[in-house]
């Protein structure tokens, strides 16, 4: 199956910082996603993006297919944004979904 | 995009009892997805589960073990047996509803075996 490696594992900034989030895959992006894990355990989603740039509000993602990698970015951190952040995708075979493999994640941490 | 509905949000349970952890979806779909997260780790997919077909479970998980029921198209159980403290874990469910929204997940079950 698919291989999905996220970096770097922990982040540790001041509230009002940015960030780079990536994420490599070892094999051909289907179904690309980002999410949040907030400190109760609940996954947020926060994009869908096999390909191309996405934005919303501080957060953007942009995913270079062809090279297999994708990059989240948070602009001007806030302590709400701490958690933590995965990148999963799914190895579809043309029989139907094939359920997501998750990277490890990035732990990330907003000091006020 | 599809809301699900999962139940219990935790629970506490002794060693060698049994917890059925709910899902239900807003919509009909055809597979839903079981997925176990162990302390400080991330997500890993226990079983697929198809309506009217035996679930297809993960390399290093067991029916005997996850039993999934999918009676109908918008329903799932997984249950958790003969629990040890090694159980303990958040299980999640998920859909995959398609463009431009992907996978949706379950808020969770945090489970804790003492």
């Amino acid at each position: 199956g698919i291989q999905v490696e996220q970096s770097p594992p922990d982040l540790i900034l001041q509230e009002g910082a940015n960030s780079t989030l990536r994420c490599n895959f070892s094999d051909s992006v289907n179904n690309l996603q980002w999410f949040h894990q907030n400190p109760w355990g609940q996954l947020i989603n926060l994009f869908y993006i096999p390909s191309g740039t996405k934005q919303n509000g501080r957060l953007s993602a942009t995913t270079v297919a062809t090279e297999r990698y994708s990059l989240l970015y948070i602009s001007s951190s806030q302590t709400t944004d701490s958690g933590v952040y995965f990148c999963a995708d799914d190895s579809y075979s043309g029989g139907g979904a094939d359920g997501l493999t998750f990277g490890k994640g990035t732990h990330l941490i907003i000091q006020p | 995009s599809a809301v699900i509905s999962q139940k219990p949000s935790r629970d506490i349970c002794q060693r060698g009892t049994s917890l059925t952890i709910q899902c239900q979806v807003d919509s009909q779909v055809t597979m839903m997805f079981w997925y176990r997260q162990q302390p400080g780790q991330s997500l890993t997919l226990i079983a697929t589960a198809n309506q009217g077909s035996e679930a297809t479970y993960e390399s290093g998980f067991v029916i005997d073990k996850f039993p999934i029921s999918r009676p109908n198209l918008t329903f799932s159980t997984l249950t958790v047996s003969n629990m040890s403290p090694e159980d303990s874990s958040i299980y999640l469910c998920s859909v995959e509803v398609g463009q431009p929204y992907g996978y949706t997940f379950g808020s969770g079950t945090r489970l804790t075996v003492v």
